[in-house]
Order: C-alpha cells, then sequence, then structure tokens
C-alpha cells in the first residue's frame, strides 16, 4: 500500500508570512505525528493528532498548530515565518492508540521548508 | 524518557555485519528501545524495537544486554543501500503517545 505522502516537498517563503503543509497517512493509520528537523537541533517533536484531536505537543511556539481532519489526513501551520523555521518538517503516521503496531511511526519523505 | 548514547559515525566493509552500539544505562523497567534509521533525503524509517529479549527481524536483529542497559543492532550483510544515520531511541510503548526522542545517531558508513 502506499506510504505516507507529503504536499508540498519544497517550499520557499519570506519572513513574516505564513505557510501550511499537508500529509496523507497510510490507508488505515489514524495516529499522525509532525516533526521538524534542522542540522542545529535535529530531530525534534512538533505534535501528534488522533481522531481529529492533539494529543500531545512538543517544545514549540504557538505559531506552529495543526489540524487533523476525519479521513486522518494532517495539515500543520506555521505563522510569522522566522527565518529559523527552515527545516525539514516530517509526518509520521502510525496504528491507532490500542494497537499492538501503535508506537512504531512510518515517516514520509518529508517538505522542505526555506524561509528567506 | 531515558537518554542514549551513540557513537557519531561508523564505517563497515560491504558484505558485513554491522554492530551498531547503544548505551541507554537509565532506561526504566518499562521503557522499550527503538531502532531507527534516515537515509539521506528522506525520512526516518522502523528498523525494530525490544524490551529485553533479543528480536529479530527481515531487517535487522537488536541484542539487549541482561541489564538492559544496553543494546546492539546488527546488520548481518550491510549493503551500499544500508548508509544512513542510524538512531537507537529508548521509549515508553504504550497509549499516551507517539513522541520519539531522536539523539544525534549513529552514521553508519558501509563501504566496497
Amino acid at each position: 500500500k502506499a506510504g505516507v505522502t507529503q504536499t508540498p516537498r519544497y517550499l520557499i517563503k519570506t519572513r513574516g508570512q505564513q505557510v501550511t503543509l499537508s500529509c496523507s497517512p497510510i490507508s488505515g493509520h489514524r495516529s499522525v505525528s509532525w516533526y521538524q528537523q534542522t542540522p542545529g537541533q535535529g530531530l525534534q517533536f512538533l505534535f501528534e493528532y488522533f481522531s481529529e484531536t492533539q494529543r500531545n505537543k512538543g517544545n514549540f511556539p504557538g505559531r506552529f498548530s495543526g489540524r487533523q481532519f476525519s479521513n486522518s489526513r494532517s495539515e500543520m501551520n506555521v505563522s510569522t515565518l522566522e527565518l529559523g523555521d527552515s527545516a525539514l518538517y516530517l509526518c509520521a503516521s502510525s496504528q491507532p492508540p490500542g494497537h499492538s503496531s501503535y508506537n512504531e511511526q512510518f515517516f514520509g519523505p518529508g517538505t522542505r521548508l526555506t524561509v528567506l | 524518557d531515558a537518554k542514549t548514547t551513540q557513537p557519531p559515525s561508523m564505517d563497515c566493509a560491504e558484505g558485513r555485519a554491522a554492530n551498531l552500539p547503544c548505551n541507554h544505562s537509565t532506561i526504566s523497567g518499562n521503557e522499550y528501545v527503538y531502532w531507527y534509521r534516515q537515509i539521506h533525503s528522506q525520512g526516518p524509517q522502523y528498523i525494530i524495537h525490544g524490551l529485553k529479549n533479543n528480536e529479530t527481524n527481515e531487517m535487522a536483529s537488536l541484542i539487549i544486554t541482561e541489564d538492559r542497559k544496553s543494546s546492539t543492532l546488527i546488520l548481518p550483510h550491510a549493503t551500499l543501500r544500508d548508509t544512513a544515520v542510524y538512531y537507537c531511541i529508548v521509549s515508553l510503548k504504550n497509549n499516551a503517545g507517539n513522541m520519539l526522542t531522536f539523539g544525534g545517531g549513529t552514521r553508519l558508513m558501509v563501504k566496497p
């Protein structure tokens, strides 16, 4: 079956703009998590969604937000972009909580965001 | 979640076994050891996980010491396509959330 898909793959924005990234999980996966990867900070957890509800949130400012739709697709939004937001944004999906494989995450290829 | 320590880089000859160590001396009794890898320009890929018994799947074997303070991921016959950054992560296996804490990982270079 198809893997996790993320769109767009590449994006260039300027400071102060906002951006919305999209993630479609593997069919049947209902938990979606987002991560930010930068050379300086490595891979950091942003948030997790299940059943259209945010379950957990990492240590990021309120400019970072997300949502999940009834079909499990998820979007994340970053408002008032800063240069430091330039990163690879990764989406991961997994089976729903309660499933034996819930904690095994499958990652998409990421969206590379460049803020100028 | 417990912290892990991995060597920053390792080399391995193609066709030989790659043994990637990980120290997790503060692991608690209900925390699992997970391994992921990230090939250049791709998202991380789940490899294997275990609690205290050794585990094997089609990708790798995971050996966890009896005191659970360290583990080794074994790629039995490394290929050039196994060149990647390998992350050892210690995490609870529960329904409270999927919050992987990635460290620096080990950059494995498989050489011909």
